[in-house]
């Protein structure tokens, strides 16, 4: 009954080698979000789709990107990855854009750089 | 800016003993305050929230956090712990005029028998 699924679990990549993140949901919720979270730090939100609205927060570097061809799936892509992209990525839905609307994560992704 | 502290990075506490995790935030209009359980090998859960009303909040698993405004905190406790409580625990915060939410850094929760 997994709700929120990351593919990948584990990944590694080579230091500018692009790679792509995948999430897939089955709550069909209208927002889906990418989190980045480095070792012992807050999960950073990088952007989120509102259905096909696609909404990029303002420190999110150039290097990622999103893609989310239809409700159930959104991918991360990282175009050259860098040793300081290490990190977990969290995928997150909700029913609705509001703030207090509670989010649902999957496992996240582990991303290794060497 | 909305940002939120956690004193204590980690926790331990007896099997059996009061669980109390510390949150402070900062926010210069009325918060919105959540508490997300993280399991090993496993995504963010919502525990609880306050948005409005009841300053006392209960949430799943027998957690419970109480919204105090005059000390701009939001602690979770739980009465007596249990082993399967040992997770990882963050606070976050926003507001209506915010379009996202700010997590704490985390606070793991260890439980000793």
């Amino acid at each position: 009954d997994a709700m929120v699924i990351q593919n990948p679990r584990y990944q590694v990549t080579q230091f500018g080698k692009p790679v792509t993140l995948s999430c897939s949901q089955t709550l069909n919720h209208n927002v889906m979000y990418w989190y980045q979270q480095k070792s012992s730090q807050a999960p950073k939100l990088l952007f989120h789709y509102y259905d096909k609205d696609f909404n990029n927060e303002a420190d999110t570097p150039d290097n990622f990107q999103s893609r989310r061809p239809n409700t159930s799936f959104c991918f991360l892509d990282i175009r050259s990855p860098g040793l300081g992209d290490a990190a977990m990525y969290l995928c997150a839905t909700s029913r609705q854009l509001d703030v207090w609307a509670e989010q649902y994560f999957g496992p996240g992704t582990r991303l290794t750089v060497t | 800016a909305q940002s939120v502290t956690q004193l204590g990075s980690h926790v331990s506490v007896s099997e059996g003993a009061l669980v109390l995790l510390r949150c402070n935030y900062s926010s210069s209009v009325p918060p919105y305050l959540f508490w997300y359980v993280q399991y090993p090998n496993q995504g963010l859960q919502l525990l609880l929230k306050y948005t409005t009303g009841a300053t006392l909040v209960k949430g799943i698993n027998g957690f419970e956090a109480e919204f105090k405004k005059s000390e701009t905190s939001f602690h979770l406790t739980k009465p007596s712990a249990h082993m399967s409580d040992a997770a990882e625990y963050f606070c976050a915060v926003t507001s209506n005029r915010d379009d996202k939410i700010i997590f704490g850094k985390g606070t793991r929760l260890h439980i000793l028998p």
